[in-house]
């Protein structure tokens, strides 16, 4: 299967600054990737649609000044959790693939 | 948008037992799959199956895509079968492949 790679995989950071968490397709060209979140003992709920070369799609109710994402590359989409609170401490995952979904090992962010 | 439910949301096991979950969703779909997310969270793919069944070791899912339901099969248990497992749908939303998730269930299988 494809292979999804993600950096950092956790990260402590304090109230108001920004956190970016890189999502990398190894062995297949990615047009979109995907962005979820997981809260503790929840399921993965969709944040955004990341578009290679235009504007991201994102979800009923995700703040898109918030959660900035930025797919420059066929290979590479980031997320930008900017001036990040507590109650953005989360799981965050990336995924993407052709027809079948393949998902990086996620990123933990804990904000102080 | 389209629901995805999950039954059981629990299941205790002794090890060797043989298990059934259930996936329904509530319309047409173009993909569906079914991941095993381990204690570190990383979802482990167990099967792509729009329709049809697939058999893979102890692992073997069906898809009936005309009456919206998927199951999956595990037998002879082990306790490294622990974690959430998740059916995840992509539905008829034109051009993506994104997955909605359902709320997956959680397996403990104990020695």
């Amino acid at each position: 299967g494809a292979v999804v790679s993600q950096h950092p995989s956790w990260v402590i950071c304090k109230s108001g600054t920004s956190v970016k968490i890189e999502c990398r397709s190894l062995d297949f060209q990615a047009t979109t990737m995907f962005w979820y979140r997981q809260f503790p003992k929840q399921s993965l709920m969709l944040m955004a649609t990341s578009n290679e070369g235009s504007k991201a799609t994102y979800e009923q109710g995700v703040e898109k000044d918030k959660f900035l994402i930025n797919h420059a590359s066929l290979t590479l989409s980031t997320l930008t959790v900017t001036s990040a609170h507590p109650e953005d401490s989360s799981f965050y995952i990336c995924g993407g693939g052709n027809n079948e979904q393949f998902f990086g090992p996620g990123t933990r962010l804990t904000v102080l | 948008g389209i629901q995805v439910e999950q039954s059981p949301p629990d299941l205790i096991l002794q090890e060797g037992a043989n298990s059934t979950l259930r996936c329904n969703f509530s319309d047409s779909v173009n993909n569906l799959q079914w991941f095993h997310q381990n204690p570190w969270g990383q979802l482990i793919n167990l099967f792509y199956i729009p329709s049809g069944t697939k058999q893979n070791g102890r692992l073997s899912a069906t898809t009936v895509a005309t009456e919206r339901y998927s199951l999956l099969y595990i037998s002879s248990s082990q306790t490294t079968d622990s974690g959430v497992y998740f059916c995840a749908v992509d539905p008829f939303s034109g051009g993506y492949n994104k997955l909605i998730f359902g709320a997956g269930t959680r397996l403990a299988v104990h020695p």
